[in-house]
């Protein structure tokens, strides 16, 4: 079945510290991976988004995640987390027809001072 | 630009009663999806317009859920009658045609007592 696992429910990280938070799929091909980032009580917000070509993507707020085909994984990376980055994050896939976006159960970060 | 807009923002309804969303997606895109997000969980799809035909309403339960968009534009979820496990935040996201990026709007909150 056609699916995202996000294995960490929760992570807790230093302000100023590194973030690297898991997402693997479940594809026959190379699906199309997205980030999405969700403030309390607010809607859902794209960081980045991988379809193909250069396996390390730049997204908005310092974001970057990196498309490994030989892991079948899509990790979310930030070199220096702010307090402002305690949020839920959600992995996201697509099939490559554009159609039905599959979230991960999420995760949620914390941001300790 | 505007975004997705969504009403209303919180609902509480008895069990067995009925309840209407909202939402007005962004202009010019032709893709609209309604999610529904239990708390603690990622979303899940509901239903998914292509203009105003139907792509995909494999996980809506039909029996109570009914959803339309009027004209290819606006849409309405209708849920009649609620149970409790409908308590949940319904995501109202709409997408260019095969780009892979959905905009959100901002919720609408039921609780049913």
């Amino acid at each position: 079945a056609q699916s995202v696992t996000q294995p960490d429910i929760h992570i807790t990280v230093s302000e100023g510290a590194s973030l690297e938070l898991r997402c693997n799929y479940s594809y026959g091909a190379t699906p199309y991976l997205f980030w999405y980032v969700q403030s309390p009580g607010q809607g859902l917000q794209l960081l980045l988004k991988y379809f193909s070509g250069d396996t390390l993507v730049q997204g908005i707020k310092g974001f970057e995640a990196e498309f490994k085909r030989s892991q079948s994984s899509f990790n979310l990376r930030k070199p220096s987390v702010h307090w402002s980055d305690a949020a839920e994050y959600f992995c996201a896939f697509m099939n490559t027809g554009f159609q039905k976006l599959v979230f991960g159960t999420g995760t949620r970060l914390l941001v300790s001072p | 630009e505007a975004g997705v807009a969504q009403s209303p923002r919180y609902k509480i309804i008895e069990k067995r009663q009925s309840v209407a969303f909202w939402c007005n997606p962004i202009s010019g895109h032709a893709t609209l999806y309604w999610y529904q997000q239990i708390l603690g969980q990622g979303p899940k799809l509901l239903i998914q317009f292509q203009n105003n035909g139907v792509v995909d309403d494999s996980q809506l339960p039909k029996d109570r859920f009914s959803a339309e968009r009027l004209k290819g534009v606006d849409s309405t979820l209708k849920i009649q009658p609620a149970k409790l496990e409908d308590s949940a935040v319904y995501l109202c996201a709409s997408s260019p045609s095969r780009t892979g990026e959905l905009f959100f709007g901002e919720g609408s909150r039921l609780t049913v007592l």
